[in-house]
């Protein structure tokens, strides 16, 4: 099975500051990476698929790139409603595994 | 609207059975991939499985083959997951989760089941 490993585990920031969460595979995932974003007692949503693509109605403010293994999601400017937990997947194979997300707070 | 709505909140008593589901509107339901995802509480999200309702071809994750069953009713849009005798272990909010988005993301989410099991 693919491991997915997410850093940091949580993160202190503060509205406007530039935020980077980091995703390493276990093996090659090509760009079969998403990230979503879920707040305390709402279902995930999904901000970028296929490692960049941003999905419908998500601010531009998120983006995510790829080098080899390792993906980045990057928030540029963080706003009030971005404090919320991320999460990777890799949907490159079954079983399609998530990273242990990270807790990005005030 | 696309949307998935998932049945409500159950409690249980440890060993009886439970069949939760997921009913699919807005959207050609036998075309999509439906996933299942497991959160305990306070921790992370788990990948369950996957069925493709036009002809429940279904895959699981290892650490769920064989504990639960996932199943689907193209019949009534609706996906199934399901237990045989619950254990204490099997509290969590289950999700189910079109695989719409690219590269098989899960683009449309149910709102949640909570599963308590408890004596």
């Amino acid at each position: 099975d693919i491991q997915m490993t997410q850093s940091p585990s949580s993160l202190s920031a503060s509205v406007g500051d530039r935020v980077t969460i980091t995703c390493r595979a276990s093996q090659s995932i090509s760009s079969y990476l998403n990230w979503y974003q879920q707040k305390p007692g709402k279902a995930p949503n999904l901000l970028i698929s296929a490692a960049s693509s941003l999905q419908s109605g998500v601010p531009s403010r998120f983006s995510g790139s790829a080098s080899g293994t390792d993906f980045t999601l990057t928030i540029s400017s963080l706003q009030p409603e971005d404090f919320a937990t991320y999460y990777c997947q890799q949907s490159y194979t079954t079983p399609y595994s998530f990273g242990q997300g990270t807790k990005l707070e005030i | 609207e696309v949307q998935l709505v998932q049945s409500g909140a159950e409690v249980k008593k440890p060993g009886e059975s439970l069949k939760i589901s997921c009913k699919g509107s807005g959207y050609s339901f036998t075309s999509y991939w439906i996933g299942w995802v497991r959160q305990m509480p306070g921790k992370g999200l788990e990948w369950v499985g996957l069925i493709y309702p036009r002809d429940s071809d279904t895959r699981y994750s290892p650490s769920f083959q064989g504990q639960v069953t996932i199943s689907a009713d193209k019949s009534v849009s609706t996906a199934y997951l399901q237990w045989s005798s619950l254990k204490a272990s099997d509290i969590a909010m289950y999700y189910c989760a079109r695989q719409g988005g690219g590269l098989d993301a899960f683009d449309i989410w149910g709102q949640g089941t909570m599963v308590t099991v408890s004596s």
